[in-house]
Protein backbone atom coordinates (compact mmCIF):
# COMPACT_ATOMS: atom_id res chain seq x y z
CA UNK A 1 0.00 0.00 0.00
CA UNK A 2 0.95 3.61 -1.14
CA UNK A 3 0.94 6.16 1.40
CA UNK A 4 1.64 9.90 0.30
CA UNK A 5 2.18 12.40 3.27
CA UNK A 6 2.44 15.86 1.93
CA UNK A 7 3.84 18.98 3.17
CA UNK A 8 1.98 21.81 4.64
CA UNK A 9 -0.25 25.19 3.89
CA UNK A 10 1.89 27.97 2.31
CA UNK A 11 0.82 31.58 2.03
CA UNK A 12 3.24 33.21 -0.80
CA UNK A 13 3.39 36.83 -2.31
CA UNK A 14 2.72 37.09 -6.17
CA UNK A 15 6.41 36.72 -8.03
CA UNK A 16 7.81 34.32 -5.30
CA UNK A 17 8.26 30.51 -5.72
CA UNK A 18 6.64 27.66 -3.45
CA UNK A 19 8.13 24.59 -3.03
CA UNK A 20 5.54 21.42 -1.86
CA UNK A 21 7.12 18.32 -0.67
CA UNK A 22 5.42 14.85 -0.89
CA UNK A 23 6.84 11.97 1.08
CA UNK A 24 6.27 8.59 0.01
CA UNK A 25 6.15 5.33 2.19
CA UNK A 26 5.13 1.78 1.48
CA UNK A 27 7.22 1.77 -1.49
CA UNK A 28 10.44 3.49 -2.35
CA UNK A 29 9.96 6.54 -4.81
CA UNK A 30 12.07 4.45 -7.68
CA UNK A 31 9.27 2.11 -7.70
CA UNK A 32 6.82 4.66 -8.37
CA UNK A 33 6.23 7.39 -11.09
CA UNK A 34 4.62 10.44 -9.42
CA UNK A 35 3.01 13.51 -11.13
CA UNK A 36 1.24 16.27 -9.78
CA UNK A 37 -2.44 17.67 -10.09
CA UNK A 38 -3.57 21.00 -8.50
CA UNK A 39 -6.94 22.18 -7.79
CA UNK A 40 -7.90 25.92 -7.55
CA UNK A 41 -11.27 26.76 -5.10
CA UNK A 42 -14.39 25.58 -6.72
CA UNK A 43 -12.53 24.38 -10.14
CA UNK A 44 -11.60 21.50 -11.48
CA UNK A 45 -7.79 19.19 -11.43
CA UNK A 46 -5.45 20.23 -13.65
CA UNK A 47 -2.34 17.69 -14.19
CA UNK A 48 0.69 20.01 -13.94
CA UNK A 49 3.63 17.42 -14.76
CA UNK A 50 4.87 14.00 -13.72
CA UNK A 51 6.96 10.81 -14.69
CA UNK A 52 6.21 9.07 -18.05
CA UNK A 53 8.18 5.46 -17.31
CA UNK A 54 7.47 4.74 -21.02
CA UNK A 55 9.99 7.66 -22.13
CA UNK A 56 12.22 7.96 -18.56
CA UNK A 57 11.27 11.53 -17.94
CA UNK A 58 9.45 13.74 -16.43
CA UNK A 59 6.59 15.31 -18.30
CA UNK A 60 5.35 19.20 -17.58
CA UNK A 61 2.29 20.40 -18.84
CA UNK A 62 2.33 22.75 -21.39
CA UNK A 63 0.69 25.86 -18.86
CA UNK A 64 3.51 24.91 -16.76
CA UNK A 65 6.27 25.02 -19.01
CA UNK A 66 9.45 27.44 -17.65
CA UNK A 67 7.05 27.26 -14.19
CA UNK A 68 7.60 24.08 -12.78
CA UNK A 69 10.26 21.66 -12.04
CA UNK A 70 9.29 18.41 -10.15
CA UNK A 71 12.45 16.64 -8.17
CA UNK A 72 13.12 13.40 -6.53
CA UNK A 73 15.22 12.65 -3.61
CA UNK A 74 15.67 9.10 -3.15
CA UNK A 75 17.18 9.09 0.04
CA UNK A 76 14.65 10.45 1.66
CA UNK A 77 11.32 8.67 -0.60
CA UNK A 78 10.20 12.68 -1.12
CA UNK A 79 9.30 14.35 -4.27
CA UNK A 80 9.12 17.72 -4.40
CA UNK A 81 7.11 20.97 -6.69
CA UNK A 82 8.37 23.76 -7.14
CA UNK A 83 6.43 26.43 -9.12
CA UNK A 84 7.94 29.75 -9.59
CA UNK A 85 6.85 33.36 -10.50
CA UNK A 86 3.54 32.56 -8.08
CA UNK A 87 0.07 34.52 -9.58
CA UNK A 88 -2.88 34.99 -7.80
CA UNK A 89 -4.52 32.73 -9.95
CA UNK A 90 -1.84 29.57 -8.73
CA UNK A 91 -4.13 29.58 -5.53
CA UNK A 92 -4.90 26.14 -5.01
CA UNK A 93 -4.81 22.97 -3.47
CA UNK A 94 -1.96 20.76 -4.80
CA UNK A 95 -1.47 17.36 -4.62
CA UNK A 96 0.95 14.21 -5.33
CA UNK A 97 -1.15 11.24 -6.93
CA UNK A 98 0.77 8.08 -8.32
CA UNK A 99 -0.75 5.22 -10.34
CA UNK A 100 0.85 3.18 -7.41
CA UNK A 101 3.56 0.26 -7.48
CA UNK A 102 1.83 -1.06 -10.78
CA UNK A 103 3.85 1.82 -13.07
CA UNK A 104 1.95 0.36 -15.91
CA UNK A 105 -1.28 1.49 -14.44
CA UNK A 106 -2.90 4.42 -16.35
CA UNK A 107 -4.22 5.99 -13.23
CA UNK A 108 -3.94 7.92 -10.06
CA UNK A 109 -4.57 5.70 -7.55
CA UNK A 110 -2.82 7.10 -4.30
CA UNK A 111 -3.41 10.72 -3.56
CA UNK A 112 -1.44 12.71 -0.66
CA UNK A 113 -4.23 14.69 1.61
CA UNK A 114 -3.32 18.38 -0.75
CA UNK A 115 -0.99 21.34 -0.01
CA UNK A 116 -3.21 24.49 0.53
CA UNK A 117 -0.75 27.46 -1.54
CA UNK A 118 -2.23 30.99 -1.12
CA UNK A 119 -0.31 33.77 -3.23
CA UNK A 120 -1.76 37.16 -1.93
CA UNK A 121 -0.21 40.59 -1.54
CA UNK B 1 -4.45 20.94 -24.31
CA UNK B 2 -8.01 21.76 -23.58
CA UNK B 3 -9.86 20.42 -20.16
CA UNK B 4 -12.17 17.21 -21.13
CA UNK B 5 -16.07 18.24 -21.06
CA UNK B 6 -18.36 17.22 -18.67
CA UNK B 7 -21.56 18.62 -17.37
CA UNK B 8 -21.52 20.38 -14.94
CA UNK B 9 -24.20 18.99 -13.04
CA UNK B 10 -26.47 15.86 -12.68
CA UNK B 11 -28.93 14.53 -9.74
CA UNK B 12 -30.73 11.81 -9.08
CA UNK B 13 -33.04 10.14 -6.79
CA UNK B 14 -31.84 7.15 -4.31
CA UNK B 15 -32.15 4.10 -6.51
CA UNK B 16 -32.10 5.50 -9.73
CA UNK B 17 -29.51 5.32 -12.17
CA UNK B 18 -27.04 8.17 -13.63
CA UNK B 19 -24.40 9.05 -16.18
CA UNK B 20 -21.77 11.41 -16.54
CA UNK B 21 -20.53 12.16 -20.22
CA UNK B 22 -16.78 13.28 -20.76
CA UNK B 23 -15.93 14.27 -24.46
CA UNK B 24 -12.60 14.59 -25.62
CA UNK B 25 -10.73 14.58 -28.78
CA UNK B 26 -8.87 12.05 -30.85
CA UNK B 27 -5.82 13.10 -29.14
CA UNK B 28 -6.84 12.32 -26.26
CA UNK B 29 -10.30 10.69 -25.27
CA UNK B 30 -10.63 8.87 -28.63
CA UNK B 31 -6.63 7.94 -28.57
CA UNK B 32 -6.19 5.13 -26.06
CA UNK B 33 -7.71 3.20 -23.64
CA UNK B 34 -6.48 5.37 -20.70
CA UNK B 35 -9.53 6.99 -19.71
CA UNK B 36 -10.74 7.42 -15.65
CA UNK B 37 -13.06 8.79 -13.68
CA UNK B 38 -12.38 9.97 -9.71
CA UNK B 39 -14.90 10.92 -7.08
CA UNK B 40 -14.38 13.66 -5.05
CA UNK B 41 -16.05 14.68 -1.74
CA UNK B 42 -15.70 18.16 -0.31
CA UNK B 43 -12.16 18.75 1.12
CA UNK B 44 -11.06 15.53 0.33
CA UNK B 45 -8.68 13.86 -2.00
CA UNK B 46 -9.94 12.49 -5.28
CA UNK B 47 -10.71 8.87 -5.34
CA UNK B 48 -9.91 6.74 -8.30
CA UNK B 49 -13.18 4.50 -9.06
CA UNK B 50 -13.20 3.27 -12.54
CA UNK B 51 -9.77 3.05 -14.75
CA UNK B 52 -8.39 1.78 -17.99
CA UNK B 53 -12.41 2.97 -19.29
CA UNK B 54 -14.49 0.33 -17.78
CA UNK B 55 -12.29 -1.06 -15.14
CA UNK B 56 -13.15 -1.38 -11.30
CA UNK B 57 -10.28 -1.13 -8.65
CA UNK B 58 -10.67 -3.79 -5.93
CA UNK B 59 -13.12 -2.00 -3.42
CA UNK B 60 -14.93 0.17 -5.96
CA UNK B 61 -18.72 -1.05 -5.52
CA UNK B 62 -20.45 -2.96 -8.93
CA UNK B 63 -22.29 0.16 -8.44
CA UNK B 64 -20.03 2.05 -11.04
CA UNK B 65 -19.78 0.91 -14.58
CA UNK B 66 -18.10 2.90 -17.54
CA UNK B 67 -17.59 2.75 -21.37
CA UNK B 68 -16.56 4.65 -24.27
CA UNK B 69 -17.41 5.27 -27.79
CA UNK B 70 -14.98 7.67 -29.71
CA UNK B 71 -14.08 10.76 -28.50
CA UNK B 72 -16.58 10.62 -25.02
CA UNK B 73 -16.35 7.89 -22.22
CA UNK B 74 -19.61 7.89 -19.63
CA UNK B 75 -19.79 6.92 -16.11
CA UNK B 76 -22.93 5.04 -14.41
CA UNK B 77 -24.06 5.06 -11.35
CA UNK B 78 -26.89 2.67 -10.34
CA UNK B 79 -28.64 1.95 -7.60
CA UNK B 80 -27.74 5.84 -6.16
CA UNK B 81 -26.74 6.21 -2.47
CA UNK B 82 -26.57 9.49 -0.44
CA UNK B 83 -23.18 8.30 -0.26
CA UNK B 84 -22.33 8.77 -3.75
CA UNK B 85 -23.11 12.46 -3.41
CA UNK B 86 -20.07 14.52 -4.95
CA UNK B 87 -17.93 15.65 -7.53
CA UNK B 88 -16.93 13.92 -10.73
CA UNK B 89 -13.53 14.03 -12.93
CA UNK B 90 -12.65 11.92 -15.91
CA UNK B 91 -9.21 12.12 -17.08
CA UNK B 92 -7.34 10.74 -20.07
CA UNK B 93 -4.00 10.21 -21.02
CA UNK B 94 -2.95 12.37 -24.49
CA UNK B 95 -0.72 11.76 -27.62
CA UNK B 96 1.51 14.14 -25.72
CA UNK B 97 2.30 12.04 -23.35
CA UNK B 98 0.70 14.23 -20.83
CA UNK B 99 -2.54 13.84 -18.60
CA UNK B 100 -5.84 15.83 -19.29
CA UNK B 101 -9.04 16.02 -16.31
CA UNK B 102 -12.74 17.22 -17.03
CA UNK B 103 -13.94 20.07 -15.40
CA UNK B 104 -16.04 17.70 -12.99
CA UNK B 105 -19.37 17.38 -12.74
CA UNK B 106 -21.47 17.84 -9.05
CA UNK B 107 -23.90 14.92 -8.23
CA UNK B 108 -26.33 15.91 -6.54
CA UNK B 109 -28.77 12.66 -4.61
CA UNK B 110 -31.89 14.06 -3.75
Amino acid sequence: QVHLVQSGAEVKKPGASVKVSCKVSGYTLSELSMHWVRQAPGKGLEWMGGFDPEHGKTIYGQKFQGRVTVTEDTSTDTTHMELSNLRSDDTAVYYCTTSGEDTALAAFAYWGQGTLVRVSS
Amino acid sequence: QSALTQPASVSGSPGQSITISCTGTSSDVGAYNYVSWYQQHPGKAPKLVIYDVDSRPSGISNRFSASKSGDTASLTISGLQTEDEGDYFCASYTTSNSWVFGGGTRLTVL
